[in-house]
């Protein structure tokens, strides 16, 4: 949902469950798509990417969907680990491919 | 180094100082970004350069940020007569080609008084 001031989104989640973190972005001419994870005092580790070609794409425990047409992206975590915690960044590409980051959620997993 | 490297990792500034950070690509990698990240915002971009050429500089708040790449491997961004408003994590992420996977820094914490 949405948040005002220093309060970013949060997703609290057990330890095993599967988590999906959602992000909406703007520009209809981005065709790149990143999903990053960054963990406190850390700077950003890139987790996978789609382009606008593919509706979606799976790692390794992470899965993304893309849908153009409302303009939303996804990122599925399954089983959902502790080290998981940390806040998740959606970015996206223009033609000039200079990443975009939207504003981040945090996930939080419970042992 | 096996990744990007930034210094200082923290600084402490009055305002009206002068400062410069410095960031250290991985090693052959043609494309260069700095970002600036607010407290619980998202990184927001600075500046690009691709070696040593600074293709895009429309992030850089005012005339007092200035980033050089003049040899198209380290990179330093200064900020002249800093601000409190200046109070940020400056991160730089490096990539191989153009447009691809960005592997950051761990930042540069700026902190003006």
């Amino acid at each position: 949902g949405e948040s005002v001031g220093l309060h970013l989104p949060t997703l609290s989640v057990q330890e095993g469950d599967n988590s999906i973190i959602n992000c909406a972005y703007s520009n209809s001419a981005s065709d790149y798509f990143i999903w990053y994870k960054q963990e406190s005092g850390k700077g950003p580790q890139f987790i996978i990417d789609i382009r606008s070609n593919m509706d979606k794409r799976q790692g390794q425990r992470v899965t993304v969907l893309l849908n153009k047409t409302v303009k939303h992206l996804s990122l599925q975590i399954a089983a959902t680990q502790p080290g998981d915690s940390a806040v998740y960044f959606c970015a996206e590409g223009g033609g000039s491919y200079i990443p975009t980051f939207g504003r981040g959620t945090s996930l939080i997993v419970h042992p | 180094g096996a990744g990007v490297s930034q210094s200082p990792r923290y600084k402490v500034a009055k305002r009206g100082q002068d400062v410069a950070l410095r960031c250290d690509p991985i090693s052959g990698h043609v494309s260069l970004f700095w970002y600036q990240q607010a407290l619980g915002q998202g990184p927001e971009f600075l500046t690009y350069f691709q070696n040593e050429a600074q293709l895009d500089k429309s992030g850089l708040p005012s005339d007092r940020f200035f980033a050089e790449r003049p040899e198209g491997s380290v990179s330093t961004l200064k900020i002249q007569r800093t601000q409190q408003e200046d109070s940020a994590v400056y991160l730089c992420a490096s990539s191989l080609v153009a447009i691809g996977e960005l592997f950051f820094g761990e930042g540069s914490r700026l902190t003006v008084l």
